[in-house]
């Protein structure tokens, strides 16, 4: 069965730094997909970024990029220039045909 | 505007009692979801639906019933509410047959159940 950890439950970081969240997963799967989500208090799901496995290049969008490592079955997120409004839950999610899997998250203060 | 909706947003009500969370999308994506959100569980599946008439168990399905007669619906029913279901509920939807394509969520339904 798929499962998909998010091994830190609280992360910090200063305004304007770098701060990377980890999350890996566990598949005998080749073709699937992974994405990281935001839900700040609003409890909003806002989708941040996606990844296809068979892509070896890391996707980016703007601030937010991820380090994808298939072979060791990892997708961390990383987010530079952190701003206030990052702060919030973040989701690492797996997805392979149609049935996703999510970690348990890692909520996210950023300090001013 | 089209989206994916919930309502109620917020919903209290006691043991015993009958309650229904309602989704509706008007995107017409096929695959249509409910999860649950506790602390330290993030979120677990409930029941999934693929088309309408189509539905499946998920992780966490017991308790719960679900229906799908239409496209654009997909309404979750606590039967007989008991105080370990009071949680954060969320429908999502997705296009079938597009495995890049992410789930959409409503704002999900926070239930207390007392």
């Amino acid at each position: 069965a798929q499962t998909v950890t998010q091994s830190q439950p609280e992360m910090s970081v200063q305004e304007a730094e770098t701060v990377t969240l980890s999350c890996t997963y566990d598949t005998s799967e080749s073709d699937y997909y992974l994405f990281w989500y935001k839900q700040p208090p609003s409890r909003q799901m806002i989708l941040v970024i996606r990844q296809e496995a068979y892509k070896q290049q890391n996707a980016t969008e703007n601030r937010f990029s991820v380090n994808f490592q298939k072979a060791a079955k990892s997708f961390s997120l990383k987010i530079s220039d952190s701003q206030l409004g990052d702060a919030a839950m973040y989701f690492c999610a797996y997805r392979s045909g149609n049935q996703f899997y999510f970690g348990t998250g890692t909520s996210l203060t950023v300090i001013p | 505007d089209a989206g994916i909706t919930q309502s109620p947003r917020y919903k209290i009500t006691e043991t015993g009692r009958q309650v229904t969370l309602m989704c509706h999308q008007t995107w017409s994506h096929s695959y249509m979801f409910w999860y649950r959100q506790d602390l330290g569980h993030g979120l677990r599946l409930i029941y999934y639906s693929a088309a309408a008439d189509i539905t499946d168990k998920g992780e966490v399905p017991d308790g719960y019933v679900v229906s799908r007669s239409k496209t654009e619906n997909f309404p979750l029913t606590l039967e007989s509410a008991t105080r370990s279901q009071t949680s954060v509920y969320f429908c999502a939807s997705t296009r079938g047959g597009a495995s890049n394509q992410p789930q959409h969520f409503g704002d999900g339904t926070r239930l207390s159940i007392l």
